[in-house]
């Protein structure tokens, strides 16, 4: 079946500093794939998607290119921000066992220090 | 806008005791609501997708006689926790989609069984 792996966390890093959260996935075929953020006390919200392959998703200053041929979906944001502390799910759905259903990464904890 | 709510936040309960934890789409009609289990420090589990009106369809390995979903309205959904157990102790999510497929997250209910 479909299953979704990124970095374990937590990760820690300075204000300004380069962020890179790794997100490798196993499916048949194309599904599409998503970046959730769980800010403390909130509900995950939907932070960008791709659809098919070479898409990037871009929001909030971050970003995410759909790689076919690494099975990538790694998330990036140049600059990060004390407001970026969150904790970051990766996750896929479809094309072959239910479109709306969700796979996801076991989270990563991100700490941004001032 | 897409806001959804779930009741109560945290919840502790006596072993053998039922517990229900309601998930509301505030201000969109839920064609169709998930329900998701989540363990410490690991990833969302889905446990259920229900459809308004109809039956919920669990996934493999969870109990349906034990997690009752109801899906009454296009704004409310419950997950009911019968007789539950120390084992049941979760974070229990829930999401909520319309036709556009986007899932939109609750903030979660924490449950405690002593």
């Amino acid at each position: 079946g479909n299953s979704v792996t990124q970095m374990e966390g937590p990760v820690t890093l300075s204000e300004e500093a380069f962020l890179t959260i790794n997100c490798t996935y196993t499916a048949t075929g194309y599904p599409s794939l998503f970046w959730y953020v769980q800010y403390p006390g909130e509900g995950l919200q939907l932070l960008l998607k791709a659809t098919k392959a070479d898409d990037k998703g871009s929001n909030k200053g971050f970003e995410a290119t759909y790689r076919k041929e690494t099975t990538s979906f790694h998330l990036e944001k140049g600059s990060v921000q004390v407001s970026d502390s969150a904790v970051y799910f990766c996750a896929l759905s479809g094309p072959y066992e239910g479109a709306q259903k969700l796979v996801f990464g076991q989270g990563t904890r991100l700490t941004i220090n001032p | 806008g897409a806001v959804v709510s779930q009741h109560p936040s945290w919840v502790i309960c006596k072993s053998g005791t039922s517990v229900k934890i309601e998930c509301r789409s505030l201000d969109f009609q839920a064609t169709t609501m998930f329900w998701y289990r989540q363990f410490p420090k690991q990833s969302l589990m889905l446990m259920a997708t229900s459809n308004e009106g109809s039956k919920a369809t669990y996934e493999q390995g969870v109990e349906k006689d034990k997690f009752l979903i109801n899906h009454a309205s296009l704004t409310l959904s419950t997950l009911t926790v019968t007789s539950a157990h120390p084992e049941d102790s979760s974070f229990y999510i829930c999401s909520a989609s319309e036709v556009s497929y986007e899932q939109y997250f609750g903030p979660g209910t924490r449950l405690t069984v002593t």
